[in-house]
């Protein structure tokens, strides 16, 4: 069926550093979606990537889209402590989004 | 807009009880989607209408478990009997057909 691997399973940086979590998909996508989730709270839209090769910037946070649409990858630049939380690639089959495990970001001060 | 409304906020009942959850998508919303988000499964994809026709349940877990959207503006997920291992927080999404998900606050249901 249709899966989405997500890794790692839990980052915790320093604070300053860099962090990335990475998707894969054993068959293509129609488009990613990425969402951040705070403790205690439901996932937010973070961005949705839709063309192959597609790379897009929000402040600190750069996203990819691979070549195949198959894999993705989110990347914070300078990690704040209100980066903290989960952050979860969707892959969309489809209007079907199919959600990964999520990476649990620590940011410690 | 007030975005997806849940209710109830937190379940908390004893196993072999009916439980109901309910959902008030976002108004224009075509798909509606609900979701079980535990620490060992993470976030799993029950069920989704487009339309108010059901168009994937291949994740509702079990015949214990149901959803219905009579109309546009109201969907419920139910679970008889409950059972601990349903413990669990359910979120309900809404999307236009862009596909975007605006999730619902979550309902966080505990079964004794």
């Amino acid at each position: 069926g249709q899966q989405v691997m997500q890794i790692p399973q839990y980052q915790h940086v320093q604070e300053g550093e860099d962090f990335t979590t990475y998707c894969n998909s054993s068959t293509t996508l129609s488009n990613i979606q990425w969402y951040k989730q705070r403790p205690g709270g439901h996932p937010v839209f973070l961005i949705q990537l839709v063309k192959s090769g597609e790379v897009k910037k929000q402040k600190r946070l750069t996203f990819q889209f691979g070549e195949a649409k198959k894999n993705s990858s989110l990347h914070i630049t300078a990690t704040q402590t209100t980066d903290v939380g989960t952050y979860f690639c969707a892959g969309g089959y489809g209007n079907k989004l199919v959600f990964g495990a999520g990476t649990i970001l620590r940011v410690k001060s | 807009d007030a975005g997806v409304i849940q209710s109830p906020r937190h379940e908390v009942t004893e196993m072999g009880q009916e439980v109901t959850l309910r959902c008030k998508p976002i108004s224009g919303h075509d798909y509606l989607f609900w979701y079980r988000q535990t620490m060992m499964r993470g976030l799993e994809l029950l069920i989704y209408f487009n339309n108010n026709v059901p168009i994937d349940d291949s994740g509702m877990p079990e015949d214990r478990f149901s959803a219905k959207m009579p109309n546009a503006s109201f969907s419920t997920l139910k679970i008889q009997p409950s059972e601990p291992r349903d413990s669990a927080v359910y979120f309900c999404a809404s999307s236009s057909v862009k596909g975007i998900g605006y999730f619902g606050p979550g309902t966080r249901l505990t079964v004794t």
